[in-house]
């Protein structure tokens, strides 16, 4: 099983601020690596599949970036708002064949 | 837009009582998981189906989870019998099947298990 970090475990920011976490993972033998958001009450919701090394992602405010030589990724948030608020979830492919998810960064915005 | 339905949502049972669970995919989607989510920890696979055959099952606790999925379609995850450190989410996925390594997988709502 792989050893999938995500840093911080939670975050608290104000309206407007911009955030970022940390996903970490081993970087032999790397597929892919899954960005899910998971808002209380709701599914998981895919964010982004990033597959090469300097990989950048971007759907409205928030972005992403990987490192598989070093197995890191980060995700960004531009002016966070409140439903922004969730659990933020990575999970590598190292194995080809299933996702290893991380514990999550659960992010509240505060109006 | 398709979804992936589960139910119930919630159950609570006693120990030593049987529960199931059960998942529709998004229709056309060859590939099904079981998921277990624990408390402020990230989900953990547990059953992967592609079509109506079992890929991966490493995770399953085989003396007391079943999973089938007999038409390739629609699944049912059993606990037989329900122990306390049962108590989790349950979450059911789906994906295309046409590309494992990068294909999305799509949740259901969940179903939240409290065994007493």
């Amino acid at each position: 099983i792989l050893n999938v970090e995500q840093s911080p475990q939670s975050l608290h920011v104000q309206e407007g601020d911009s955030t970022n976490f940390t996903c970490s993972f081993p970087s032999s033998n790397f597929y892919a690596l899954h960005w899910y958001r998971w808002e209380t009450a709701k599914s998981p919701e895919a964010l982004f599949v990033m597959t090469l090394n300097g990989d950048e992602k971007k759907k409205g405010r928030i972005s992403a970036t990987l490192n598989t030589k070093e197995g890191y990724s980060y995700l960004y948030i531009k002016g966070s708002q409140p439903e922004d608020s969730a659990t933020y979830l990575c999970a590598p492919n190292n194995a080809g064949n299933m996702l290893t998810f991380g514990g999550g960064t659960r992010l509240m915005v505060k109006p | 837009e398709a979804e992936v339905a589960q139910s119930p949502r919630y159950k609570i049972t006693e120990k030593s009582q049987a529960v199931a669970f059960w998942c529709d995919p998004i229709s056309g989607h060859a590939t099904l998981y079981w998921y277990r989510q624990i408390l402020g920890q990230g989900p953990e696979l547990l059953v992967q189906f592609q079509d109506e055959s079992v890929v991966d099952d490493s995770q399953l606790p085989k003396d007391r989870f079943s999973a089938e999925r007999l038409k390739g379609v629609d699944s049912t995850l059993k606990i037989q019998p329900a122990e306390l450190g049962d108590s989790a989410m349950y979450l059911c996925a789906s994906s295309l099947g046409s590309n494992r390594l990068t294909d999305t997988q799509y949740f259901g709502p969940g179903t939240r298990l409290t065994v007493l």
